[in-house]
Parts: structure tokens; C-alpha cells; sequence
């Protein structure tokens, strides 16, 4: 069965430093995808970026980039200089072989100026 | 294009009551998926759609039937409403190709007293 575990509920980062918020997965399919969503106060849901197993590089859109590492089944995403509007709610979510996609539990991040 | 359109914006239901979420969007997507957010539990899949004619459930389908009559349209059904079912709900849809990131509706708050 698919898992996603975001193990931080809480983040604190200091403005225009960077961020790592992890995730990691558990799957046996050789096919899926991972991607992370933002949810500001306001609620909608965001598409950030997206990682295809067999991608072999590291996804990247702009400041955002997913530190993929396949063997230890991890998906973290990492937010470069961060700034006060990245304050929000995060999501991992994957998709396996089809289209069925589930999310882990979330990551609230505080960005502080 | 309106994206992905969701109605009600808020519902507040007995227990025991019936009622239909509604979810429609125009960009011929095949995809769409029926999501909850319950607070410190992220978003959890309820049933999903690969297409016209075919659904099938995710990881919380009790007390819910969705139906896939037209591509544009993927109705949530609450059969008999119980507190339980409190929660926001999210409708999203995808094509088929990548990077396969989902769209999301703003969302239906629903109270059952």
C-alpha cells in the first residue's frame, strides 16, 4: 500500500535562509511520481514541482527544488531564500503506476522576518 | 476557463441527512479524485475517476458514492451524513500528461450537527 510520512509538523525558518522539508515514501511499484503542493491561509491548494522516478536529475522551478534519493525512498523539498509569502501549509503526495494519488499529513512552515 | 468549479462553498447538515457535492471542470481532464482535509490528517483520497464510466475508491470510501457520467463532471454523494463527515472537501482533476500535477477546486466546508 502507498505511504506518505511527513515526520515535521511544524517548521521555523528566518527570512531568505533556506529550508528543507522532508518526506519520505514507501511504494513497490518501479513507476510513480512524487510532487509537493503549498496551501496558504487562504486554502487553494498550489502546485510547487514534481519528481518522475525515473527522472534522473533532481527537479528544480525557481526556488523550489525536490532532493530526490530513490534508494532511501525520500522526496524532500528544499525552498531557497525564503520569503514571508512561502508561510503556508506543505504537502508530499505520490502517484502510483495509474493515477491514484495520496498525501502525507502535512508540514506547517513559519517564516519569520 | 473556469478550472475546477466546486458547490457548495459551505453545507451544514443533520446527521442522517442526505446530500451532493458538486465538482465540474472544463478542461477535459480524465482525471478527478474527491479529497478531505481534516485538521493534523492532510488530505485523504475518498474515490477517484481514470475516466467516464470508471471510478473507483481511495483510502476513506465509506459513507460516500461518487459517480463518472461525463468528463466533466464527478459528483460526491454522503449518504447518510454523520458527524464524522465534518470536514473540507477538495475536488481536483489531471490530465494524462506530465508532469500529471492535479487542480484543484477551492473547496466545500461541511458541518454535521
Amino acid at each position: 500500500a502507498q505511504k506518505i510520512t511527513q515526520t515535521q509538523p511544524g517548521m521555523f525558518v528566518q527570512e531568505k535562509e533556506a529550508v528543507t522539508l522532508d518526506c519520505t515514501y514507501d511504494t513497490s511499484d518501479q513507476s510513480y511520481g512524487l510532487f509537493w503542493y503549498k496551501q496558504p491561509s487562504s486554502g487553494e491548494m498550489i502546485f510547487l514541482i514534481y519528481q518522475g522516478s525515473y527522472d534522473e536529475q533532481n527537479a528544480t522551478e525557481g526556488r523550489y527544488s525536490l532532493n530526490f534519493q530513490k534508494a532511501r525512498k525520500s522526496a524532500n523539498l528544499v525552498i531557497s531564500a525564503s520569503q514571508l509569502g512561502d508561510s503556508a501549509m506543505y504537502f508530499c503526495a505520490m502517484r502510483e503506476g495509474g493515477f491514484k494519488t495520496i498525501f502525507g499529513a502535512g508540514t506547517r512552515l513559519f517564516v519569520k522576518a | 476557463n473556469a478550472g475546477v468549479t466546486q458547490t457548495p462553498k459551505f453545507q451544514v447538515l443533520k446527521t442522517g441527512q442526505s446530500m451532493t457535492l458538486q465538482c465540474a471542470q472544463d478542461m477535459n481532464h480524465e482525471y478527478m479524485s474527491w479529497y478531505r482535509q481534516d485538521p493534523g490528517m492532510g488530505l485523504r483520497l475518498i474515490h477517484y475517476s481514470v475516466g467516464a464510466g470508471i471510478t473507483d475508491q481511495g483510502e476513506v470510501p465509506n459513507g460516500y458514492n461518487v459517480s463518472r457520467s461525463t468528463t466533466e463532471d464527478f459528483p460526491l454523494r454522503l449518504l447518510s451524513a454523520a458527524p464524522s463527515q465534518t470536514s473540507v472537501y477538495f475536488c481536483a482533476s489531471s490530465s494524462r500528461g506530465t508532469p500529471y500535477e492535479q487542480y484543484f477546486g477551492p473547496g466545500t466546508r461541511l458541518t454535521v450537527t
